[in-house]
């Protein structure tokens, strides 16, 4: 069976700091790989998508960037950390691209930039 | 950019009472899914509409997606403490690229005991 992991689960880190959070998919292989925030428990934002190693689409310009060194890991990084980078950070990944296709989520890290 | 605007933005009920929220776009979609999420995880899929005018049933909730694919009603009977969370629709693009779903902002469900 599939499953998806995402690390860490908290984490509190300085202005300025760099990020690195990551994520794979197990039982599985050419996922479509997903990085979602949601602030305050609402609505999810897109930020990354990708369709296979190295390829990264970018949905909103912003402090972060994202990378696939293998198939199944997606990395979300940031060099220097904003306050407003702060909120719930959400891995998911899909099989393809069909209108059934489902997003399985990680269970997500919650990041405070203080 | 497609919009999804989800309505309400919060219900709270009581155990038993029915409800109904809505999830509107001015935009056509090829397919639109329902997530539930609980705090502190991520959503977990609860249906798949794909042809406009489709209804579906899943135990006490039921899932309507509209006639011209641009919206979508997710209808509780009997609700209880355990539907509580926060209700995510999320539609994928027609006639752009299939790798996107855009979400709404949510409604979320408190039902009280």
């Amino acid at each position: 069976s599939q499953t998806i992991h995402q690390w860490p689960a908290t984490l509190v880190q300085p202005v300025g700091s760099p990020l690195s959070l990551e994520c794979t998919v197990e039982g599985t292989s050419n996922p479509n790989l997903y990085w979602y925030r949601q602030a305050a428990g609402r609505g999810l934002q897109l930020l990354f998508y990708s369709v296979g190693i190295g390829q990264i689409s970018s949905e909103v310009p912003q402090n972060l960037s994202a990378s696939r060194p293998q198939d199944r890991q997606f990395i979300l990084s940031s060099k220097k950390l904003l306050l407003s980078d702060s909120g719930f950070y959400l891995c998911a990944w899909r099989q393809g691209a069909s209108t059934n296709e489902k997003l399985f989520f990680g269970s997500g890290t919650q990041l405070s930039v203080l | 950019t497609q919009l999804l605007e989800q309505s309400p933005q919060f219900l709270s009920i009581q155990e038993g009472e029915n409800l109904t929220v809505y999830c509107n776009s001015s935009s056509v979609f090829s397919s639109l899914q329902w997530y539930r999420q609980e705090p502190g995880e991520g959503p977990v899929l609860l249906v798949t509409v794909v042809t406009g005018g489709e209804v579906k049933k899943l135990k006490r909730l039921t899932f309507q997606f509209g006639d011209a694919r641009k919206d979508s009603s997710l209808h509780i009977t009997a609700a209880q403490p355990g539907d509580t969370g926060l209700y995510l629709c999320a539609g994928l693009n027609s006639g752009g690229s299939n790798y996107k779903l855009t979400f709404g902002k949510g409604t979320l469900l408190t039902v009280n005991p």
